[in-house]
């Protein structure tokens, strides 16, 4: 079984400063990982993902994610968050082992960015 | 230009009502699915398809139903709409990578369903 955590429901963070969406997750074998960001009344635009190689990942719009096998975790991270970055962030996890390519997401985090 | 489509983007209508929730994507992808978004954020998968002809229970239960007759196509229909249906629903496909590894999924922009 796959599963996600996001365990902050909502981020505030002000304009110009960092901006850290927390992911951990759980798989049997080894994970594919995935955020995707979602702004009001669309469907969810693909940021960024591991696969394999480097933890540290760079994904659109100048975020970026690190992957850390020891803390199963994949935060997102922004070194200067804009007005413009305030939505719904998701973090998603495939198992390698699991056939096919269900996705299972966590349960979103509100990022509020304040002028 | 490739692309997802999800048509109606928002669909309000009475209890009882047969709807049927259009999705198509014209990039060749193999594999499409529907998710659920409930009012608190969190998306379930309720459908999926490998290809045409093949159909799969996702995560969540529904009382939906899907076809996979065109690999560009993969409609969703409720043969008797309830309050309960009322939430968003997103189409997404994906394919994969040369190298065997699945790809990331793209996402419709959404139905809004609201059943009154």
């Amino acid at each position: 079984a796959q599963s996600v955590a996001q365990p902050e429901d909502q981020v505030n963070v002000a304009e110009g400063n960092p901006l850290t969406v927390k992911c951990t997750y759980s798989v049997s074998g080894n994970p594919y990982l995935f955020w995707y960001v979602q702004y009001p009344n669309r469907g969810l635009q693909f940021l960024l993902k591991y696969i394999t190689g480097d933890n540290l990942v760079k994904g659109s719009y100048g975020f970026e994610a690190e992957f850390n096998k020891s803390q199963t975790s994949f935060h997102l991270k922004k070194p200067s968050a804009l007005v413009s970055d305030s939505a719904l962030y998701f973090c998603a996890v495939r198992d390698m082992r699991a056939a096919g390519n269900k996705l299972t997401f966590g349960g979103g985090t509100r990022v509020l960015v304040k002028p | 230009e490739a692309d997802i489509y999800q048509t109606p983007r928002y669909l309000v209508i009475g209890t009882g009502k047969k709807i049927t929730l259009e999705c198509s994507q014209t990039m060749g992808h193999d594999k499409m699915y529907w998710y659920q978004q409930d009012p608190g954020m969190e998306l379930h998968l309720i459908h999926y398809s490998y290809g045409v002809n093949s159909t799969e229970k996702g995560d969540l239960s529904s009382e939906s139903t899907v076809s996979r007759i065109r690999t560009e196509h993969f409609p969703l229909t409720l043969e008797s709409a309830r309050p309960s249906h009322t939430s968003q629903y997103l189409c997404a496909s994906s394919d994969a990578a040369v190298s065997g590894i699945y790809n990331e999924q793209f996402f419709g922009p959404g139905t809004r369903l609201t059943v009154l």
